[in-house]
């Protein structure tokens, strides 16, 4: 039973479209994030929610906008896709905070073309 | 300034070596936590250990283990008689602070490349 689940594993897409990525964690953690891991494979955080409020939002463009139904699900919504968003984005998420060990799902590689 | 420091970018070693990941940090806080994770080549990232700063006692784990020494703001992770199943991206990652701004903070990542 996966504990932090995101889809789709791979997206394709041409430049300028609209594309989400759902994440779903059944831990009960009350902390979830978005990271972006580059083509160096650095690991950069994006957002983090707590029970569904924002809590980081680490300057990133407004193309990018989280949200969080609830405090189980975090959404990725990115619109006006670029070539530079290509990355592999991770969810994760942890009972915190403070930051306890972050549990990550399997990683979504977007590829804009 | 950069918080996490993994000054090793690539190790190759044969198969039985034992390797030592370097990750030094820095940081105003006296409350922190330190990580290290594991990314295979398989792309999923697995958490490996978690560390508080009042907590400055080594840890051993099987084959894995990690020396953490305030005095020096190291982090070293030592995999002992490498496998090749041990290849991968290991990262060293800080988390600062006990508020609701805690996050974790990743050192660019070592590639340890475990040869038969």
């Amino acid at each position: 039973d996966t504990a932090v689940s995101q889809t789709p594993k791979y997206l394709v897409t041409q430049m300028g479209n609209d594309k989400s990525i759902k994440c779903e964690q059944n831990l009960g953690h009350d902390t979830m994030y978005w990271y972006k891991q580059d083509s160096k494979k650095f690991l950069k955080i994006m957002f983090s929610y707590n029970n569904k409020e924002l809590i980081i939002n680490e300057t990133v463009p407004n193309r990018f906008s989280p949200k969080s139904p609830d405090k189980a699900h975090l959404n990725l919504h990115i619109n006006s896709l670029e070539l530079g968003d290509s990355a592999v984005y991770f969810c994760a998420s942890s009972q915190g905070p403070p930051a306890t060990e972050a549990f990550f799902g399997q990683g979504t590689r977007l590829t804009v073309v | 300034a950069q918080k996490v420091t993994q000054a090793q970018t690539e190790i190759s070693v044969v198969e039985k070596e034992d390797v030592t990941l370097d990750c030094v940090y820095e940081t105003r806080d006296t409350t922190y936590y330190l990580f290290w994770y594991k990314q295979p080549p398989s792309g999923e990232l697995v958490f490996l250990i978690r560390r508080n700063s009042f907590d400055e006692q080594n840890e051993i784990s099987g084959r894995y283990s990690w020396n953490f020494q305030k005095s020096t703001s190291s982090f070293n992770f030592t995999i002992t008689a490498s496998q090749v199943v041990d290849s991968a991206v290991y990262f060293c990652a800080l988390s600062e602070g006990a508020g609701a701004n805690s996050k974790l903070t990743f050192g660019k990542g070592i590639t340890l490349s475990v040869r038969p």
